[in-house]
């Protein structure tokens, strides 16, 4: 199992432009999530999944968008990225019930100039 | 709104010395609490959790306790090793079915040789 899978894992784009961050789990989880880690700031949620087909706002959703395409995936996307969206972005998906730790990916750093 | 803090922010101690790292929160009406590790430039990587009806639970040399009626939690770790050099951080599920955490901000911790 490769677990939880982010692409890409850094991106440098400039005021303005537009991209989506991949993420899929191959754990059959149903719930998935989008952090952003900044420092000083720790771990702030923006989107979350609770299931397929459902999509949530977290603490700082703004300038986010997001999409559960299926089960396994769920995709972040900056429409006019600004230089306050530079950050470390985490995904995190988990199956629920007992056993809810929550898997992480490796992160994607991304660079807003 | 509740909000989770670690104390200390930073901690540098000798190989072999045995640790505390505390986590406080401020509504103690939480579902578990949880301490994961971060590795530099790594995803975060679950460590302990603890439902709310318990009041420790154990994991090789660490041993993560809780007080939810205070509010605190503790994150021991005994005869430390250069190995477990890393960030340290406490997240706490509030209750509800969506399994959102709130986060600490971590305590970086380094273990000389």
């Amino acid at each position: 199992n490769a677990g939880v899978t982010q692409t890409p894992k850094f991106q440098v784009l400039k005021t303005g432009q537009s991209m989506t961050l991949q993420c899929a789990q191959d754990m059959n989880h149903n719930s998935m999530y989008w952090y952003r880690q900044d420092p000083g700031m720790g771990l702030r949620l923006i989107y979350y999944s609770a299931s397929e087909g459902t999509t949530d706002k977290g603490e700082v959703p703004n300038g986010y968008n997001v999409s559960r395409l299926n089960k396994r995936e769920f995709s972040l996307r900056l429409e006019s990225a600004a230089p306050s969206q530079t950050s470390v972005y985490f995904c995190a998906s988990i199956q629920g019930g007992v056993l809810e730790t929550q898997y992480f990916g490796p992160g994607t750093r991304l660079l807003v100039l | 709104k509740q909000e989770v803090t670690q104390i200390p922010a930073a901690l540098s101690v000798p190989e072999g010395e045995n640790l505390v790292l505390n986590c406080s929160f401020t509504d103690s009406a939480i579902y578990n609490l949880q301490w994961f590790r971060q590795d530099p430039g790594k995803g975060l990587t679950s460590l302990l959790l603890i439902q709310s009806s318990q009041r420790e639970q154990t994991s090789g040399r660490l041993n993560a306790s809780l007080d939810k009626s205070s509010g605190r939690s503790t994150l021991y770790i005994a005869a430390s090793q250069p190995g477990d050099s890393a960030t340290y951080l406490c997240a706490v599920r509030s209750g509800g079915s969506n399994y959102k955490l709130t986060f600490g901000k971590g305590t970086l911790l380094t273990v000389n040789p």
